[in-house]
């Protein structure tokens, strides 16, 4: 079944520590997001890609970084720079063009202490 | 960037229909999309509108108003099980940016 996986559920890491968040789709989708969640909060665009080796900041980037090597994985690493890590973060995935539905992962709650 | 507006909070009852708007403002555009979302889950599709005028889905309809940069989320029918939060997305076409309001949260009553 196609479908886009991100791991772990839950994650926690101490303060100062960088830690990177999965997130793989065997969709065939071009174009990959990141998103941060916070309590009763909607969702903010940290990163995107819309092809392979190629991404643009979103409104929150600080502090996160993400690589695309390949079209099927594009995972975010939060670095020890953000000052605020802990959330709920959404990986989602869209065809080229963004003419269909976003699918999104089950999330990532990371927990820094 | 883009904004993207909606309500934070709305209350039906159960049995009713509920009308949740959004407005937005970008410097393109290639579709507006409704996504529901339950609490620590990750959003589910609901609907998607790229021409203006109404795209109906069972219990759930959704409108869209490009020269006025409006849209709406109609539910009909409401069940205790709609209470959720119901964010809309633009995705603008100056690179694809999918882009969400901060949602509306809905409480359905008995």
């Amino acid at each position: 079944d196609g479908g886009i996986t991100q791991s772990p559920k839950y994650l926690f890491r101490k303060e100062g520590q960088n830690v990177t968040l999965s997130c793989e789709q065997n969709l065939n989708h071009d174009a990959m997001y990141w998103y941060r969640q916070d309590p009763g909060q909607g969702l903010r665009l940290i990163y995107y890609s819309q092809i392979v080796n190629d991404f643009q900041k979103g409104d929150i980037a600080e502090g996160y970084s993400v690589s695309r090597e390949k079209k099927e994985s594009f995972p975010l690493t939060v670095t020890s720079a953000q000052k605020n890590p802990t959330a709920f973060y959404l990986c989602a995935s869209i065809e080229k063009g963004g003419y269909t539905e976003a699918f999104f992962g089950q999330g990532t709650r990371l927990t820094v202490v | 960037g883009q904004n993207i507006d909606q309500p934070t909070e709305m209350t039906a009852t159960e049995g009713a229909i509920v009308q949740i708007n959004c407005t937005y403002q970008t410097s393109g555009f290639n579709g507006l999309f409704w996504y529901q979302q339950h609490a620590g889950e990750a959003p589910t599709f609901l609907s998607y509108n790229v021409l203006d005028g109404l795209e109906e889905k069972g219990r759930f309809s959704s409108f869209l108003s490009r020269s006025k940069g409006y849209s709406y989320l109609l539910l009909k029918e409401l069940q205790m099980k709609d209470s959720a939060s119901y964010l809309c997305a633009v995705n603008s076409n100056s690179g694809y940016a999918l882009n969400f309001g901060k949602g509306t949260s809905l409480l359905v009553t008995p």
